[in-house]
């Protein structure tokens, strides 16, 4: 079965800083892979996704994560970060080996840029 | 063009009640999933529909219902309310099964 795993509920960056959130994945096939983000009392709204092809994605707001295989993990990353960015990420995986499996989340990651 | 839309945005209902929830996907999109989400649990799928059939479920009781409409509009029901089933339950719709998907604001669902 697919999983995906945020192993840090909280991360605090300083304003400017380099921003990194951990996520590591498990599928039997090849990953389908995306990051999303929640604002307080919003949905979620797309950030990035890997399908396949270049590792390194780039996505919405200066965010960009990097596929990797062999660890299975799918960190997002952004150079430099704003206090806007403060918000909950989540990482989510479709496997595709078996027809049309359903999105599984991780359990999200709050993160907090202190100005 | 107009995003997923969800109502109602804020629900109080009691134990033992039952409930109604209601999403309408964008424009052209034919599948629509729905998740609950909790602080503890983060997001739990729950379903999701394609041309008015269930094509995935996930692991809730038989209390959590849903269905889809010929123009793909998704509703979702929750009978013999429980405490824990206080939540946020998020619609997402895509134009495929097992497309990009795009989530709704949510309906708040709290059970007294």
């Amino acid at each position: 079965a697919q999983s995906v795993a945020q192993p840090e509920d909280q991360v605090n960056v300083a304003e400017g800083n380099p921003l990194t959130v951990k996520c590591t994945y498990s599928v039997s096939g090849n990953p389908y892979l995306f990051w999303y983000v929640q604002y307080p009392n919003r949905g979620l709204q797309f950030l990035l996704k890997y399908i396949t092809g270049d590792n390194l994605v780039k996505g919405s707001y200066g965010f960009e994560a990097e596929f990797n295989k062999s660890q299975t993990s799918f960190h997002l990353k952004k150079p430099s970060a704003l206090v806007s960015d403060s918000a909950l990420y989540f990482c989510a995986v479709r496997d595709t080996l078996s027809g049309n499996t359903p999105l599984v989340f991780g359990k999200g990651t709050r993160l907090s840029v202190i100005a | 063009k107009a995003g997923v839309t969800q109502t109602p945005r804020y629900l109080i209902k009691t134990r033992g009640q039952q409930v109604t929830l209601s999403c309408s996907p964008i424009s052209g999109h034919r599948s629509v999933s729905w998740y609950q989400q909790t602080p503890g649990q983060g997001l739990q799928f729950l379903f999701e529909y394609f041309s008015e059939t269930q094509r995935n479920k996930g692991n809730f009781p038989g209390r959590f219902s849903g269905r889809q409409f010929s123009n793909s509009r998704s509703e979702m029901n929750v009978s013999t309310l429980e405490l824990g089933d206080s939540a946020l339950y998020l619609c997402a719709s895509s134009l495929d099964s097992g497309g990009l998907q795009f989530f709704g604001p949510g309906t708040r669902l709290t059970v007294l």
